[in-house]
């Protein structure tokens, strides 16, 4: 184990739910993201935070929400996702942004219907 | 902006035999890291190895290790007396050393199987 947990690790979701998830990381670190796995794509960064702070929203559409509560939890909040959402999200910490490795959660595999 | 390329999709070794898997990139940063992680069908994504482009000395862990070429912008991942445990994905990765904002840029992956 990473240290990194994510919950659920399932979910099944229609379009016009609104769901969380959550990602909690027990290694005492101060960045922690948010990764979108689909198949046969490379592994899309989400979103960055550093100390609390969002340093980083790579494009992503407003129906996925993240907060980040303190250091060591992370949420990311959806709403009227679409079929094209369904994939694996990988929550990921570090313990410093830009200056080290990443450890990864196991991920939560999200199909929209 | 940076790409990580893997050519491999797939490549499956018989049991203790050496494999070595191919990754290149493209970055105009001199300062950065590269990394392999590996990601088993239970899809935990866990670090194989690191390596810093400022040490010229390639980074080695037990049976893995790489050859990092910084002029041709090349990582390949040897492993060593391959073992059944060594089947999953691995992906190669880049980053920027950059305080407080950086962007891991994954490759797409390649997909091991070691057979008994």
């Amino acid at each position: 184990e990473t240290g990194v947990t994510q919950t659920p690790r399932h979910l099944v979701m229609g379009m016009t739910n609104k769901k969380s998830l959550k990602c909690e990381q027990h290694l005492g670190h101060n960045a922690m993201y948010w990764y979108k796995q689909s198949a046969k794509k490379p592994l899309e960064l989400m979103f960055v935070y550093n100390f609390k702070e969002q340093t980083e929203n790579n494009s992503v559409p407003s129906r996925f929400s993240p907060e980040c509560p303190n250091s060591s939890h992370l949420f990311l909040h959806l709403h009227t996702l679409q079929p094209e959402d369904s994939a694996l999200y990988l929550c990921a910490s570090a313990p410093l942004a830009g200056v080290a490795e990443q450890y990864f959660g196991p991920g939560t595999r999200l199909t929209v219907t | 902006a940076q790409t990580v390329t893997q050519s491999q999709p797939e490549m499956s070794v018989q049991e203790a035999e050496t494999v070595t898997l191919s990754c290149t990139y493209d970055t105009s940063e001199s300062n950065y890291y590269l990394f392999w992680y590996k990601q088993p069908p239970s899809r935990q994504m866990i670090l194989v190895i690191r390596q810093e482009a400022y040490k010229q000395q390639n980074a080695t862990e037990n049976r893995f290790s790489v050859n990092f070429q910084k002029a041709a912008k090349s990582f390949s991942l040897k492993i060593s007396d391959s073992q059944l445990g060594d089947t999953a994905m691995y992906f190669c990765a880049f980053m920027k050393q950059n305080f407080g904002n950086e962007k891991l840029t994954f490759g797409t992956g390649t997909r091991l199987t070691i057979i008994p």
